[in-house]
Order: C-alpha cells, then sequence, then structure tokens
C-alpha cells in the first residue's frame, strides 16, 4: 500500500455520461498530480494541485476538470465521455510543490466508456 | 520540446540473464531523471532519481546510470519477479515530468 487511495477501482459508464474519481494523497503531502494511462499515449500529466490551487496543467481536456479540497483530498471530474477517454486514471502525491524526489502513485482507477 | 524515448519495447530474459534498458531524453534542461517500475493494473513504483551525469544509483539487481543524453536500467542476474514495465521520467526545470512509453520486461524461470 503506498499510502495514496484512489476510488472506486473500477468503473464502467456510457458515452456522454459524467463520472468523478477521487484521490486521497499520502499522509502529510500537499501536492496531487493527476496522470492518464492508455495503452497508445503511456502517462500523460492531466493537472497538478498545490495546498488546494491549481499549479499546473498539462494535456487536460475542457471537458475534464479537478479540484483539491481543504483536506487536500482530490477529485478529478470527466463529463460528456467518449469511447476514446477509456483509461487508467492515476493521482499522485508529493510531500512539496515540485517533486523533486518523484511522486508516490495510487493504484489508479480503470475507466471504461462503452 | 521535451521528449523521452525508451528501447528495447519489449524484452523477454532468461532467469540469471543480464542486460540493459535504455532511456534517452532531449530535455531543455533537467532537474532529475527517475526511474520507476509498473506491475499490470498497479500504479508505478519509485526507484531512482539521478541528477547528474556520471551518477549511478543501485538497489538489489538493478542499477541506474546517467549520461548527458540517456540513462541505462541495468539489471543482473534478474529473478521472474523482476518482470514488469520499467518507465524513465524526465523532470525538466519549471515543468512537470514528461514519461517514455515504457520496456516491458518478461524474465522466464
Amino acid at each position: 500500500d503506498s499510502g495514496v487511495t484512489q476510488t472506486p477501482k473500477h468503473l464502467i459508464t456510457a458515452t456522454g455520461q459524467r463520472v468523478t474519481l477521487r484521490c486521497s494523497p499520502r499522509s502529510g503531502d500537499l501536492s496531487v498530480y493527476w496522470y492518464q494511462q492508455s495503452l497508445d499515449q503511456g502517462l500523460q500529466f492531466l493537472i497538478q494541485y498545490y495546498n488546494g490551487e491549481e499549479r499546473a496543467k498539462g494535456n487536460i481536456l475542457e471537458r475534464f476538470s479537478a479540484q483539491q479540497f481543504p483536506d487536500l483530498h482530490s477529485e478529478l471530474n470527466l463529463s460528456s465521455l467518449e469511447l476514446g477517454d477509456s483509461a487508467l486514471y492515476f493521482c499522485a502525491s508529493s510531500v512539496a510543490d515540485n517533486a523533486n524526489y518523484g511522486y508516490t502513485f495510487g493504484s489508479g482507477t480503470r475507466l471504461t466508456v462503452v | 520540446e521535451d521528449q523521452v524515448t525508451q528501447s528495447p519495447e519489449a524484452l523477454r530474459l532468461q532467469e540469471g540473464e543480464s542486460s540493459s534498458l535504455n532511456c534517452s531524453y532531449t530535455v531543455s534542461g533537467l532537474r532529475g531523471l527517475f526511474w520507476y517500475r509498473q506491475d499490470p493494473g498497479k500504479g508505478p513504483e519509485f526507484l531512482f532519481t539521478l541528477y547528474s551525469a556520471g551518477e549511478e544509483k543501485e538497489k538489489e539487481r538493478l542499477k541506474a546510470t546517467l549520461t548527458k543524453k540517456e540513462s541505462f536500467l541495468h539489471i543482473t542476474a534478474p529473478k521472474p519477479e523482476d518482470s514488469a514495465t520499467y518507465l524513465c521520467a524526465v523532470r525538466p526545470y519549471g515543468q512537470n515530468f514528461v514519461f517514455g512509453p515504457g520496456t516491458r520486461l518478461s524474465v522466464l524461470p
């Protein structure tokens, strides 16, 4: 157990729907990062939050949004889902804003859009 | 544009057969190079960070080295439990990680 908790582990939903993925960072970590991993794209950085504020944005679609709450857990909202959004979504956390020593990843949420 | 490539895409070894995985990178300014191990259906697990050319890090049967343009992950006398995908990532200055596509390693008993 890495200490980063992601729920749910699996999610199956239909095209056009909206889902919310949840992440609780490791105790003491203030930064949360979201990544998407698909077979043809590898790990793609989506967005980072540090202590409740958005810090960096990567290849995140406008249909996707995220936030980090005062208790430091984070949620990734995916809307108007398309078949191509099927992927593993990982959350990672680090103590500081800059992750110089690497991240700790959760075990991911597998999203299947049918 | 910052880029990371890894080779080979997949590697099959017999138990005890040593080999190396390659990570080549193009980055404007390197803050660190990271190696991760990923088992199927799991999140990546941190292995090493390398910061400057010439640096080496070791952990059990794994040794990571860094030059100005590439990094190698040497696996000595691998065991079946070393089977996994090995990911390389770079952290450019002022940016988040850029991950490579990974090398799928299979170690046969």
